[in-house]
């Protein structure tokens, strides 16, 4: 049982916009810590794709944005490629454990 | 780039230990802007962190393995290394090493991952 929640699976035709959402409480994403966005290709490990729930690290498609309000997150994807799908896993600081908490992933099917 | 190389066995025996060592490519790994930590993902399932460990030797460890978990740094190598004792078939996992960065709190590099099994 993941401490964020996210969709199981989102899909999208070439070209169109999804958005994935990240619930958490009042212990992480609630209580001020920043989201943060990894994209998983398969047999890989994770990669930063969004930081500090709005920004792109250098090399990362403009195409990929991230957002933050209360105790929930989302990452948006728009102009979908067939090179996106792939699973998406947010993540936040938990205050009450001193430690990273995660979503349970989403996966990605550009139809 | 930074690079994080991971080293140790694929296949560990119930109820032994598990040990796995990551070195970093260069000496950030004494920088007091990072942590270091390790992450893992049964197969096919999501990822679940383990426990972080600072250049000082500070170390936090995930409540639900804390009391198996065992984190260790060395400067002089570059290395940071991990100790999960009396494992069972539930501790499959491919298991990822990765810095932490201390203030924004995002793991902004990853090691290549290694599986392990849990197996007689």
């Amino acid at each position: 049982q993941s401490v964020l929640t996210q969709p199981p699976s989102v899909s999208g035709a070439p070209g169109q916009r999804v958005t994935i959402s990240c619930t958490g409480s009042s212990s992480d994403i609630g209580g001020g810590s920043d989201v943060h966005w990894y994209q998983q290709l398969p047999g890989t490990a994770p990669k930063l794709l969004i930081y500090a729930n709005t920004y792109r690290p250098s090399g990362v498609p403009d195409r990929f944005s991230g957002s933050k309000s209360g105790t929930s997150a989302s990452l948006a994807i728009s102009g979908l490629q067939a090179e996106d799908e792939a699973d998406y896993y947010c993540q936040s600081y938990d205050s009450s454990m001193s430690g990273l908490v995660f979503g349970g992933g989403t996966k990605l099917t550009v139809l | 780039q930074l690079q994080l190389q991971q080293s140790g066995p694929g296949l560990v025996k119930p109820s032994e230990t598990l040990s796995l060592t990551c070195t970093v490519s260069d000496n950030s790994i004494s920088s007091s802007s990072y942590f270091w930590g390790w992450i893992r993902q049964p197969p096919g399932k999501g990822l679940e962190w383990i426990g972080s460990i600072y250049y000082s030797g500070s170390s936090y460890y995930n409540p639900s393995l804390k009391s198996r978990v065992t984190m260790s740094v060395d400067t002089s190598k570059n290395q940071f290394s991990l100790k999960l004792t009396s494992v069972t078939a539930a501790d499959t996992a491919v298991y990822y090493c990765a810095r932490w960065e201390r203030w924004v709190q995002d793991l902004d590099y990853w090691g290549q991952g290694t599986l392990v099994t849990v197996s007689s």
